[in-house]
């Protein structure tokens, strides 16, 4: 079955203290991209990548990193969480740019 | 990124018509997607207009007008399961970059 798959799928932690999200997808897409979502600010893109070891910022990047080491992975780090990260996270990925994105089931991230 | 703008809420009848319309920056446009996400999951693919006019995919069917940087999505017999958020998303000049209108919430009443 064609899936994004994102890990943990719930998050509790403090401020400070380095966590990583997984995201793995099995369609062999080139395209990756990280958002988060908060009420009434809809989606907003966090950083992207077009093939392995390509990036780019989106439009909220601060304070986050990328890596994308293999085709399928695309994991998102937070080296020093804060408590404005608090979030909902999607992982998505896509064949192209006019390509449907697929979207993994989201991370809900508190930092406290 | 894009300024993409659309309405907050809007609320129909079941068996009724929403249009949801949305609005965009048009420079360094390619293309216009809407999603359908309900509460508590993921978005998920409804249609992509790259092109002016109508697309109709059974009761979905997405307008676009390129030159007037608009776009619309419109419901017809609205069924309770469409109560949901209808995200409008465009790629910006480089083509990888998107963006989303922060989302029009449909609420279908009985």
């Amino acid at each position: 079955e064609a899936q994004v798959t994102q890990n943990p799928r719930y998050l509790i932690t403090v401020t400070g203290k380095k966590l990583t999200v997984t995201c793995s997808q099995n369609m062999n897409h080139e395209y990756m991209s990280w958002y988060r979502q908060d009420p009434g600010l809809g989606l907003r893109q966090i950083y992207y990548s077009m093939n392995v070891e390509v990036t780019d910022k989106g439009d909220v990047p601060e304070g986050y990193k990328v890596s994308r080491k293999e085709k399928r992975n695309f994991p998102l780090i937070l080296e020093s969480p804060s408590p404005n990260q608090t979030s909902l996270y999607f992982c998505a990925s896509s064949g192209g740019s006019n390509q449907p994105q697929h979207f993994g089931d989201g991370t809900r991230l508190s930092i406290l | 990124g894009q300024n993409i703008d659309q309405p907050t809420e809007m609320t129909a009848t079941e068996g009724a018509i929403v249009q949801i319309n949305c609005t965009y920056q048009t420079s360094g446009f390619n293309g216009l997607f809407w999603y359908q996400q309900h509460a508590g999951e993921a978005p998920t693919f409804l249609s992509y207009n790259v092109l002016d006019g109508l697309e109709e995919k059974g009761r979905f069917s997405s307008f676009l007008s390129r030159s007037k940087g608009y776009s619309y999505l419109l419901l017809k017999e609205l069924q309770m399961k469409d109560s949901a958020s209808y995200l409008c998303a465009g790629p910006v000049s480089n083509d990888y970059k998107l963006s989303f209108g922060a989302g029009t919430t449909v609420t279908v009443r009985a």
